[in-house]
C-alpha cells in the first residue's frame, strides 16, 4: 500500500513570496490533515480535513495560510505572502474513516521542508 | 505547550540494552494516545497506540504502558538497535479533543554501539 505522498520535499524562498505544497493521502483515506513541525518541537495541526469539508482550521493563520482539498482526495496548502517564522516542515497525514466516535492513526508523509529567507 | 526548540531530551542508550521513554500528557479526558518515531528528514512514523480502556500494549520489541491515574505514557523498546535512533514523539487524543491528536516535545533517543 502506498503511503502519504508530498511534494516538493524541499522548498527556498523570501519572505513575502508565495508557496504551495502539494499531497496525497492513502488511497481511501477520507480525513487528511496539514501540521507544521518547528525544528525540535512536535507537529502542529494547521488543518483538518474529511473529505472535502474543513473539519477543524481552528490553528489556521487564515490571513496568510490557506488550504483546500476540493474533490476529497489531494490537498494543496498555500502560503502568501511568506514571513521568515514560516520556515518549518510541513506535514500531511491522512486517516482512515472514523469508527464509532474514535480516534484513528494517523499516519504521515515525509513532508517538505520550507525555508523562508 | 512550551517550546522546547533546539534543546530535546536525550536518551543515550548501549546496543542490546532496553529503552523506556516517558511522557507526561495533559487532558484527562484523553481516550487515545500513541507513539510515532521520526528520523531525520523523514515524517513521524507510526510505532505503537493504545486506547484509555487498555493500560498495556506490547507489540514486536515495543510496549506501551499507560497510567491513567497520574496521566503518564511511556514507550519500552527491547533490546535498542542502531536502527531505534530517532525523535521519538508521543501523542494523545480523543472525543473531548475532537479527536485531534495533541504531540508532546519529543526525546531524543541516541543508540551507542
Amino acid at each position: 500500500e502506498a503511503g502519504v505522498a508530498q511534494s516538493p520535499r524541499y522548498k527556498i524562498i523570501e519572505k513575502r513570496q508565495s508557496v504551495a505544497f502539494w499531497c496525497n493521502p492513502i488511497s481511501g483515506h477520507a480525513t487528511l490533515y496539514w501540521y507544521q513541525q518547528i525544528l525540535g518541537q512536535g507537529p502542529k495541526l494547521l488543518i483538518q480535513f474529511q473529505n472535502n469539508g474543513v473539519v477543524d482550521d481552528s490553528q489556521l493563520p487564515k490571513d496568510r495560510f490557506s488550504a483546500e482539498r476540493l474533490k476529497g482526495v489531494d490537498s494543496t496548502l498555500k502560503i502568501q505572502p511568506a514571513k521568515l517564522e514560516d520556515s518549518a516542515v510541513y506535514l500531511c497525514a491522512s486517516s482512515p474513516t472514523k469508527l464509532a466516535g474514535g480516534t484513528d492513526t494517523q499516519y504521515f508523509g515525509p513532508g517538505t521542508r520550507l525555508t523562508v529567507l | 505547550g512550551e517550546s522546547v526548540g533546539l534543546h530535546l531530551p536525550t536518551l543515550s542508550v548501549q546496543e542490546g540494552d532496553n529503552s523506556i521513554i516517558n511522557c507526561a500528557y495533559s487532558n484527562s479526558a484523553s481516550d487515545y494516545f500513541i507513539w510515532y518515531k521520526q528520523e531525520s528528514g523523514k515524517g513521524p512514523q507510526f510505532i505503537i497506540d493504545i486506547r484509555s480502556n487498555m493500560d498495556k500494549r506490547q507489540g514486536q520489541r515495543v510496549t506501551v504502558l499507560l497510567n491513567k491515574t497520574v496521566k503518564h505514557l511511556s514507550l519500552q523498546i527491547a533490546a535498542t538497535q542502531p536502527g531505534d535512533s530517532a525523535v521519538y514523539f508521543c501523542a494523545e487524543g480523543g472525543k473531548a479533543a475532537g479527536n485531534k491528536l495533541t504531540f508532546g516535545g519529543g526525546t531524543r533517543v541516541l543508540v551507542k554501539p
